[in-house]
């Protein structure tokens, strides 16, 4: 089965770190870009990074950009999304999804997403 | 940054009603153009790739059209699980921006 798991979600103090991981299975994830898309609970869709396929290229939001940083290891399938120095604003659902390949970069694969709130 | 705007931000319709929802974008982003339903409480799904290709799996009453910077998401005929927000999102260039969301209700 096609599937993207998220974890590492929870309650953290501004300022403070957290990492994010995203497990892929039932496709070739070395050969996927990757991406990084978060939720306001009740409010749209915001692009946050993504990588390519081989982990030599990333891009970011202004947003997040200098704070956080998205890494993959292809030999465990695995996404990540290391996040520091962070705001109340970075409070959100955290998907990761899968840029298909033909589809001028559709994110076709999304993940359940994981909470993040950032709250004193 | 490319902005995304969409419209209507909600709308109510009834079971067989045609629906159509609109994308514009703040430049020219040719085709490069996707649309996504997300149903309460669950993630995003791809409905439309590349501004009118239909993802595998989606039913045929979804449609989508435009180029440039005019889009459209089209149900030919409203169905009861379509009740969902509708995103749209550009991927001509990062950062892949979204749409602020279309709510559409079932009168």
């Amino acid at each position: 089965e096609v599937q993207l798991v998220e974890s590492g979600g929870g309650l953290v103090q501004p300022g403070e770190s957290l990492r994010l991981s995203c497990a892929a299975s039932g496709f070739t994830f070395s050969g996927s870009w990757m991406h990084w898309v978060r939720q306001v609970p009740g409010k749209g869709l915001v692009w946050v990074s993504r990588i390519n396929s081989g982990g030599s290229s990333t891009n970011y939001a202004d947003s997040v950009k200098g704070r956080f940083t998205i890494s993959r290891d292809n030999a465990k399938n695995a996404l990540s999304l290391q996040m520091n120095s962070l705001r109340a604003e970075d409070t959100a659902v955290y998907y990761c999804a899968r840029a298909a390949d033909g589809t001028r970069n559709a994110l076709d694969i999304w993940g359940q997403g994981t909470m993040v709130t950032v709250s004193s | 940054d490319i902005q995304m705007t969409q419209s209507p931000s909600s709308l109510s319709a009834s079971v067989g009603d045609r629906v159509t929802i609109t994308c514009r974008a703040s430049q020219s982003i040719n085709t490069f153009l996707n649309w996504y339903q997300q149903r309460p409480g669950k993630a995003p799904k791809l409905l439309i790739y590349a501004a009118s290709s239909l993802q595998s799996g989606v039913p045929s009453r979804f449609s989508g059209s435009g180029s440039g910077t005019h889009f459209t998401l089209t149900i030919s005929s409203l169905q009861p699980e379509d009740l969902a927000t509708y995103h749209c999102q550009q991927s001509f260039s990062t950062p892949y921006t979204f749409g602020q969301g279309t709510k559409l209700e079932i009168k």
